[in-house]
């Protein structure tokens, strides 16, 4: 099956500077490739996502990208705010996802 | 993004009961549902898969005679979790996609059930 590692599993920034959050897969068969926030308490919500036929998409602050050949995939936020703190998770699969084991982002006002 | 509503948020119940969470796509038809579990600064673990109207499909490990899943209806599916224990208390969340098998596309989560089994 499907294995997703994520690092790093902490990771504090200044308010305004960017995040990255990478994500490894083993699966080539893979084509989907989620990020989820989850808050407190709460249930994850999905924030962006990629497919395998595209290298990067965008999303006012918020960018992921890939790469199929090396297995990897990335999470940027740029100009982080306070309310982007959170636990963020990846995702890879095909009909199911797996989920790596989370990001705590800490942004410090 | 669709909404998932997940039913109930808390739940608190004695060792050797049953209790059941509801999981609703309240804007979509759910061909696809997931329930995930989740303990304290964890991942989240995907329990089983369920599509309307046939059997779930278990992860390894997962006792199905433990949680039982149905999904009858294309916007409900229901997780019950038999004879709880102590050990059973964690976050139970699922998941709802439209899509079927082998078209992925983007899944929703409701907001979880925090189960605590005294």
């Amino acid at each position: 099956g499907e294995n997703v590692e994520q690092h790093p599993s902490t990771l504090s920034v200044q308010e305004g500077d960017s995040a990255v959050i990478k994500c490894t897969y083993s699966d080539s068969a893979s084509n989907y490739f989620p990020w989820y926030k989850q808050e407190l308490g709460k249930g994850p919500q999905l924030i962006i996502d990629i497919r395998s036929n595209v290298g990067e998409k965008k999303d006012q602050r918020i960018a992921v990208t890939l790469n199929k050949t090396a297995k990897h995939f990335s999470l940027h936020i740029t100009e982080t705010q306070p309310e982007d703190s959170a636990v963020y998770f990846c995702g890879g699969g095909y009909q199911k996802v797996t989920f790596g084991t989370g990001t705590k982002l800490q942004v410090i006002p | 993004g669709a909404v998932v509503s997940q039913h109930p948020s808390r739940v608190i119940c004695k060792s050797g009961t049953s209790v059941k969470i509801e999981c609703r796509s309240l804007d979509f038809q759910a061909t696809t549902m997931f329930w995930y579990r989740q303990f304290p600064k964890q991942s989240l673990m995907l329990m089983a898969t369920s599509n309307e109207g046939s059997k779930a499909t278990y992860e390894q490990g997962v006792e199905k005679d433990k949680f039982l899943i149905n999904h009858a209806s294309l916007t409900l599916s229901t997780l019950t979790v038999t004879s709880a224990h102590p050990e059973d208390s964690s976050f139970y969340i699922c998941s709802a996609r439209a899509g079927r098998l082998g078209m992925y596309t983007e899944a929703f989560f409701g907001q979880g059930t925090r189960l605590t089994v005294v």
